[in-house]
Formats: C-alpha cells, sequence, structure tokens
C-alpha cells in the first residue's frame, strides 16, 4: 500500500521562507506532486519531481530524495495570499499506477 | 484550452433520485479521474479512466456509476445516495495514463461540483 505523512498546520510570517515536508511509502514510485489548494476550491498544480534533487520554479520549489521517502516544498517571500493547504501527492504502483494524496498542511501566513 | 469543466457547479438532491455529473476537457488528454472530498480531507481517488477504458475503480459502492462516452467528457452517475455521499465531487486530466515521467503526468482539475444528498 502507499502512505504519506506531512504535517498538519504551520503558521509563518509575511515575507519569510517556509519549508514544508512529505515523507511517504510506495510500492513502484513514479513521481511526488504538491499542489495548492485554497479553501473551497479545486487543487492546482505547483511542482512534480520524479528524479532526486531540487526543482526551482520562481517561488516556489521542491526537492525529493527517492531513498529517503522525503520531499519537501519551499515557499519564498511569502505572500499573505500563499494561505492555503499544500497536497503532497505520490504515484505509485498498487495494482495499476495511481496518485494518492497526503491530508495536507494548512498553512497560515500572518503580517 | 488549458481547462477542466464541470457542471453542475452545486447539485442538492434527494436519496431516490437520479442525477449525473459532468466533466470535459480538451487538451487532448487520455487519462481522466474522478476524486471525492470531503471538508478539510485530501481527495480520495474514486475512478481513472484510461484511453476511455476503465482502469481503477477504488472500491467504490456501485450508486457511483463512471462513464467516458469518448476522450473529452467524463460523467458520473449517482442513484440512490446517502447523505454521507455529499462532497465535493472533484474530475481530474492528465496527458498519459502509464509511466511517462515529466509533466505528462500532471493531473489538471476542474472546479468540481459540490453536492448535498438529503
Amino acid at each position: 500500500g502507499q502512505n504519506i505523512d506531512q504535517p498538519t498546520e504551520m503558521t509563518a510570517t509575511e515575507g519569510a521562507i517556509v519549508q514544508i515536508n512529505c515523507t511517504y511509502q510506495t510500492s513502484g514510485f513514479n513521481g511526488l506532486f504538491w499542489y495548492q489548494q485554497h479553501a473551497g476550491e479545486a487543487p492546482t498544480f505547483l511542482s512534480y519531481n520524479v528524479l532526486d534533487g531540487l526543482e526551482e520554479k520562481g517561488r516556489f520549489s521542491s526537492f525529493l530524495s527517492r531513498s529517503k521517502g522525503y520531499s519537501y516544498l519551499l515557499l519564498k517571500e511569502l505572500q499573505m495570499k500563499d494561505s492555503a493547504s499544500y497536497l503532497c501527492a505520490v504515484r505509485g504502483r498498487d495494482g495499476g499506477f495511481k496518485t494518492i494524496f497526503g491530508a495536507g498542511t494548512r498553512l497560515f501566513v500572518k503580517a | 484550452d488549458t481547462e477542466v469543466t464541470q457542471t453542475p457547479k452545486h447539485l442538492v438532491m434527494g436519496m431516490t433520485n437520479k442525477k449525473s455529473l459532468k466533466c470535459e476537457q480538451h487538451m487532448g488528454h487520455r487519462a481522466m479521474y474522478w476524486y471525492k472530498q470531503k471538508a478539510k480531507k485530501p481527495p480520495e481517488l474514486m475512478f481513472v479512466y484510461s484511453y476511455e477504458k476503465l482502469s481503477i475503480n477504488e472500491s467504490v459502492p456501485s450508486r457511483f456509476s463512471p462513464e467516458c462516452p469518448n476522450s473529452s467528457l467524463l460523467n458520473l452517475h449517482l442513484h440512490a445516495l446517502q447523505p454521507e455521499d455529499s462532497a465535493l465531487y472533484l474530475c481530474a486530466s492528465s496527458q498519459f495514463p502509464g509511466t511517462g515521467g515529466g509533466s505528462y503526468n500532471e493531473q489538471f482539475f476542474g472546479p468540481g461540483t459540490r453536492l448535498t444528498v438529503l
């Protein structure tokens, strides 16, 4: 089966940097996604990692270590609009390939 | 066109009603998904269609019946639902459902249908 763990909530200050961690266990690892979801809205794609290392995209970066079953999402220069849930999702093989979402980390950005 | 559309946005139905949720994408994606999301919970995968064939059914009760009439459309037929089925139903699509890497696996989500079962 697949298992994904991430912190339930985090609070950070506007302009700061925050790191949201995700650990996972899966068979047949085929990629890890980070999605942002504002309350009442659909998830939107942030990043995808399938190889070890850091992927940078503007203020957001995502890191993956497949040997450790570990990823993090790094948000720089936090803005109030970054207050949202951040979902770590892992694509693995359990029968066919499928993507399983973690419970999400609710990030509160304060002034 | 880079979006997934879903209709209706909101749906209220009784336990004896029959209704359908619709999803459409024109990005040429060959994998389409139905997710169910309860408040403050992550999306839960229900069904995956791969090249218009049902490839994954996550042991979903038969009162939910998916249908993929063509590569752009995905329906979810609802019948005899229970109040606990009230949730946000999300449709998503991705370019390919297979093992390819890169952005091919990115799932694009529709805005969802908020379903209330009375």
